[in-house]
């Protein structure tokens, strides 16, 4: 599987805040990019995908796509506790997913 | 949305025992994969499980340990054999296909196996 890099976390966020995630990836033919939300004991839930260079918004959701430099990003604005979850970062190639360790982000109230 | 489920939903197995998993969509998807969730860690894909096909599986993985079926669109097993307790995991299915985005995957609740 390609490698999938995510910044070490975990991330503590006060409420209200924007907690930003960060992820680069190796394979530069890669061509589909997923956020999945995954709650402790639970499994991962999808909740963003992006495509193109560029930003993608959905509710309190930002993600952000640079291919030229195998980067893309989230944002979440005004954080919640209910956003306490790790984050797993996810690159599609040839149909195959491969995930970044995850980023745990704690929204302190 | 699709529903997924998986059974059983968690497991306490002994050394050298089998358990095979069941995975449950509830409407017909082209692509169904494996992975596994070690403790504390993130997903790594086991393999993938084609219909009317052999599964094709990644580095690390083989049909003897780790042995899939896939009869028909809406169901795959995965059989984890001979077990250890370094085999002590969640697994998880996921599907993708039946929407548009067919690259999409969408995971199922997971089996958590403990192995002694």
């Amino acid at each position: 599987q390609k490698e999938v890099e995510q910044n070490s976390g975990p991330l503590s966020v006060p409420e209200g805040a924007i907690a930003s995630l960060n992820c680069t990836y190796s394979d530069r033919g890669s061509q589909s990019f997923f956020w999945y939300r995954q709650y402790s004991g639970k499994s991962p839930e999808l909740i963003m995908s992006i495509y193109s260079n560029g930003d993608k918004e959905d509710g309190r959701f930002t993600a952000q796509l640079n291919k030229a430099s195998q980067y893309v990003s989230l944002l979440i604005r005004d954080s919640q506790p209910s956003d306490s979850a790790t984050y797993l970062c996810a690159v599609n190639s040839d149909y195959k997913l491969s995930f970044g360790a995850g980023t745990t982000v704690t929204v302190r109230a | 949305s699709a529903v997924i489920s998986q059974k059983p939903s968690r497991d306490i197995c002994q050394r050298g025992t089998s358990l095979t998993i069941q995975c449950q969509v509830d409407s017909q998807v082209t692509m169904m994969f494996w992975y596994r969730q070690q403790p504390g860690q993130s997903l790594t894909l086991i393999a993938t499980a084609n219909q009317g096909s052999e599964a094709t599986y990644e580095s690390g993985f083989v049909i003897d340990k780790f042995p899939i079926s896939r009869p028909n669109l809406t169901f795959s097993t995965l059989t984890v054999s001979n077990m250890s307790p370094e085999d002590s995991s969640i697994y998880l299915c996921s599907v993708a296909g039946w929407l548009a985005g067919t690259d999409t995957q969408y995971f199922g609740p997971g089996t958590r196996l403990t192995v002694l």
